[in-house]
Order: C-alpha cells, then sequence, then structure tokens
C-alpha cells in the first residue's frame, strides 16, 4: 500500500534562513508528487506538483521541491524564509496516470518562524 | 472563480443526532472529493464523485457515512448516528480530469464537533 512519511513533526527556523522539508513515500510506482500547505482553521493549497521530467520543480510563494527517485523522496524547499511562511505542511502523493482520483497524505510537518 | 464552499464551517452536534455538510465546487470542475482530517493528521480520503456518479468509496466510510452529488454540482456529505470519533475537519474539494490539471482546489472545511 502506498504511504508517505514525514519525519519531521515540527521545525522552528529563523526569518531569513533556508527551509527544507522533508517527505518520503513508498509507492509501486513513481506516483504524482504533490507539497501543500494549511494555515491555521483553513484548507490546503497546493504550493507544488511533479509528474514527470525535470526533477526539480518550482512552485508559489518561493518554494521548490527535488525528486529523487533513488531516495523515494521529494524535499521542499524554501532559501529565504518569511513569518508568513508559518503553516503546516503536507507532502502526498497519487496514483500515476492521470486519473486524478485520491492523494494519499502524510501527516504534516508544522513550520514555526521565530523573527 | 469563486473557490470551492463549504457549509457550515462549524457544527457542534450531541452524539447520536444526524448532521449533514454541504460542498460547493468550482464550477467547470467536474470531480469532487471529500477527505477527513483529525487533529495532527493529514487529511484521509473518504470519497470522489465524477459528475454525479461516486467512483469510489474509502473503508474509512461506514454506513453511517452517505455522501451524493445530484445533478453533478454540489455535493452533501451526512453523518447518521454520530460518534465522537467522527469529530473532525471534512474537507472537500474539487478538480478537472487530466493529468495537466492534477492537484485539487481545497475548500476550507467543515468542523464537525461531537458531543
Amino acid at each position: 500500500a502506498q504511504s508517505v512519511t514525514q519525519p519531521d513533526i515540527h521545525i522552528t527556523v529563523s526569518e531569513g534562513a533556508s527551509l527544507e522539508l522533508r517527505c518520503n513515500y513508498s509507492y509501486g510506482a513513481t506516483p504524482y508528487l504533490f507539497w501543500y500547505v494549511q494555515s491555521p482553521g483553513q484548507g490546503l493549497q497546493l504550493l507544488l506538483k511533479y509528474f514527470s521530467g525535470d526533477t526539480l520543480v518550482q512552485g508559489i510563494k518561493g518554494f521548490e521541491a527535488e525528486f529523487k527517485r533513488s531516495q523515494s523522496s521529494f524535499n521542499l524547499r524554501k532559501p529565504s524564509v518569511h513569518w508568513s511562511d508559518a503553516a503546516e505542511y503536507f507532502c502526498a502523493v497519487g496514483p500515476p496516470g492521470g486519473t486524478a482520483s485520491k492523494l494519499t497524505f502524510g501527516t504534516g510537518t508544522r513550520l514555526q518562524v521565530t523573527l | 472563480d469563486t473557490g470551492v464552499s463549504q457549509n457550515p464551517r462549524h457544527k457542534i452536534t450531541k452524539r447520536g443526532q444526524n448532521v449533514t455538510f454541504r460542498c460547493d465546487p468550482i464550477s467547470e470542475h467536474n470531480r469532487l472529493y471529500w477527505y477527513r482530517q483529525t487533529l495532527g493528521q493529514g487529511p484521509e480520503f473518504l470519497t470522489y464523485f465524477q459528475n454525479e456518479a461516486q467512483l469510489e468509496k474509502s473503508r474509512l466510510l461506514s454506513d453511517r457515512f452517505s455522501a451524493e452529488r445530484p445533478k453533478g454540482s454540489f455535493s452533501t456529505l451526512e453523518i447518521q448516528r454520530t460518534e465522537q470519533g467522527d469529530s473532525a475537519m471534512y474537507l472537500c474539494a474539487s478538480s478537472r480530469t487530466g493529468a495537466e490539471n492534477y492537484g485539487y482546489t481545497f475548500g476550507s472545511g467543515t468542523r464537525l464537533t461531537v458531543v
């Protein structure tokens, strides 16, 4: 069965520092990969997605993620964190092939930004 | 594009009562999804529709849960005989079919508290 692991439950970084959130997945084939962000009491917003091709993908709000097939990882990065980035971040996988049926989410990483 | 709308935002109910939530997707999106998110967890897939057809249901969706999407527009999720374990955020999302559109637009959710 597919699964997503986000090993860091909570991360604290200083504003202006770089950020990397880890995501590892278990899937039969290379899945479609996503990162979402959720602010308190809100729904989820898509940051970026990977289907195929270039393994470094750019997203909104200055985020990027790198797919590494050998490590089954899809880590999210940002060079310089802003206080408004404080939120919960979820990695998700979906079945390849464009059926867009359902996603499997990790348990999330809560990001705290100190000023 | 007015986004995905969910009502109510919050619902407090007594154990044993029935509750119904509504989701209005983005108008041109033919797929609609329901997820459940408990505290400290990522969203878990419940069910999804393509137009008015319910194409997949999770094992999480017990016989107390029923979802409908009449006429392929809005959707309702009903929980009968609520239990305390049903307390969660219920998220609705919508999308178009097709790999290029993969990745949902989520609503802000309905938070259910069963007392």
